[in-house]
């Protein structure tokens, strides 16, 4: 299976802990994106990397929230500090180059702060 | 300042029937429109996109409708299939120039319930 891939599906965390996430694009997209998704809403926009480059940061993405993809191919994201608030689904996205506006989505990570 | 609505949080249509979803926008900027299913404790699929210059697509049992000057898309099921309940998202991009602009802004969704 070549799709996107994260890891770990679930995470369960004490308030204050820090934890990080990873994303797996599909091998062949150099665009990835996170998005953070809560009960009842659609996906929202956090960041996105084009090849190693972040290019672009929403305002949801507080200064307690990192994203890397060092190398161009995979990435983390991580939360410090967590809050009983990000408690969500993050679903990392990948496109290719020439349809970039054609996202395909992993199965996401869900976390739970206690 | 939500810019895709989806206003019908869920819908019941008989197997074999049309499905018909809805989705509103406001931002004339967007230049692709895009629709997602998503089975829960998973990621949004891929289903159908549509470009802002077209007004219709076509992908089997699946077509979206644009109208432009409505800033209105609607996408068809037909025949609907119990596999085909979930929740459906509409999304769209703004097309901006250069590296920015590739986020995709989501609607809340809408639950469609395919009865056998």
């Amino acid at each position: 299976d070549t799709g996107v891939s994260q890891n770990p599906r679930h995470k369960i965390t004490k308030r204050g802990q820090n934890v990080t996430f990873r994303c797996d694009p599909i091998s062949e997209h150099n665009r990835l994106y996170w998005y953070r998704q809560t009960l009842g809403q659609g996906p929202e926009f956090l960041t996105y990397f084009q090849n190693e480059a972040q290019l672009e940061k929403s305002r949801l993405l507080s200064d307690r929230f990192s994203a890397e993809r060092p190398k161009g191919s995979f990435s983390t994201l991580e939360i410090q500090r967590t809050e009983q608030g990000d408690s969500a689904m993050y679903l990392c996205a990948s496109s290719s180059t020439r349809r970039a506006y054609e996202q395909y989505f992993g199965p996401g990570t869900r976390l739970t702060v206690t | 300042d939500q810019q895709v609505k989806q206003n019908s949080p869920s819908l019941s249509v008989q197997e074999g029937r049309i499905s018909i979803l809805n989705c509103d926008y406001t931002n004339s900027m967007f230049d692709y429109f895009l629709w997602y299913k998503k089975y829960p404790a998973e990621g949004p699929t891929f289903l159908i996109s549509i470009s802002s210059i077209k007004d219709k697509n076509e992908d089997g049992r699946f077509t979206v409708f644009l109208n432009k000057s409505a800033k209105h898309l609607s996408l068809h099921i037909v025949p609907s299939q119990p596999g085909d309940s979930a929740v459906y998202f509409c999304a769209a991009r703004r097309g901006i120039g250069g590296a920015a602009g590739n986020k995709l802004t989501f609607g809340g969704g809408t639950r469609v319930l395919v009865k056998p």
